[in-house]
């Protein structure tokens, strides 16, 4: 079957450690997003890919980073600088424009 | 810049009653309608989609959605509710043509009582 794969599901980080969320997708999609999910903040974009070897930067960037070196992939990389990390984590893909397809998440916690 | 606006956080309706959760979106040419579904620790499920024709779109699940251009909104709708609806609820829009990056309104719980 088609679709989202994202993993961990659960993914625990320490202070100081870069941590890198998975994104697989079989749908042939051309665009890839990432967003950040906290409580009563709905969905901010984190990156976007709309083609291979390219992305953009989203409303929050700071403190991730991306990379998409294959249409199907395009994993997530938490990084130190990013002072607030817990949240839940979602990946999406869509053949623009029409509607995104989502992953099932990560929630990412920082201990 | 696109954006949108879901009014209400929360909504508490009894089991069997109607529901309407309200939208409105900013954007300045004919935009692209969409509400989703969340379970908790869940992805996000597509529910219904408008991108042009009849403003009145049906959906999955029993849900239907009016696009109101006069209003700019998209307020979803369901005769009669089930426990099982109960779930966090967001409205998209995304842009015609261009860069097509969906954005997404805040969301609306939904909570259901027996």
């Amino acid at each position: 079957d088609g679709g989202i794969t994202q993993s961990p599901k659960y993914l625990f980080r320490k202070e100081g450690q870069n941590v890198t969320l998975s994104c697989e997708q079989n749908l042939n999609h051309d665009a890839m997003y990432w967003y950040r999910q906290d409580p009563g903040q709905g969905l901010r974009l984190i990156y976007y890919s709309q083609i291979v070897n390219d992305f953009q930067k989203g409303d929050i960037a700071e403190g991730y980073s991306v990379s998409r070196e294959k249409k199907e992939s395009f994993p997530l990389t938490v990084t130190s600088a990013q002072k607030n990390p817990t949240a839940f984590y979602l990946c999406a893909s869509s053949m623009t424009p029409i509607e995104a397809f989502f992953g099932q998440g990560t929630r990412l916690t920082v201990v | 810049a696109q954006s949108v606006t879901q009014p209400d956080i929360h909504i508490t309706v009894s089991e069997g009653a109607s529901l309407e959760l309200r939208c409105n979106y900013s954007y300045g040419a004919t935009p692209y309608l969409f509400w989703y579904v969340q379970s908790p620790g869940q992805g996000l499920q597509l529910l219904l989609k408008y991108f042009s024709g009849d403003t009145l779109v049906q959906g999955i699940k029993g849900f239907e959605a009016e696009f109101k251009r006069s209003q700019s909104s998209f307020n979803l709708r369901k005769p009669s509710v089930h426990w099982s609806d109960a779930a966090e609820y967001f409205c998209a829009v995304g842009a015609e043509g261009g860069s097509y990056i969906p954005t997404f309104g805040r969301g609306t719980s939904l909570i259901v009582h027996p």
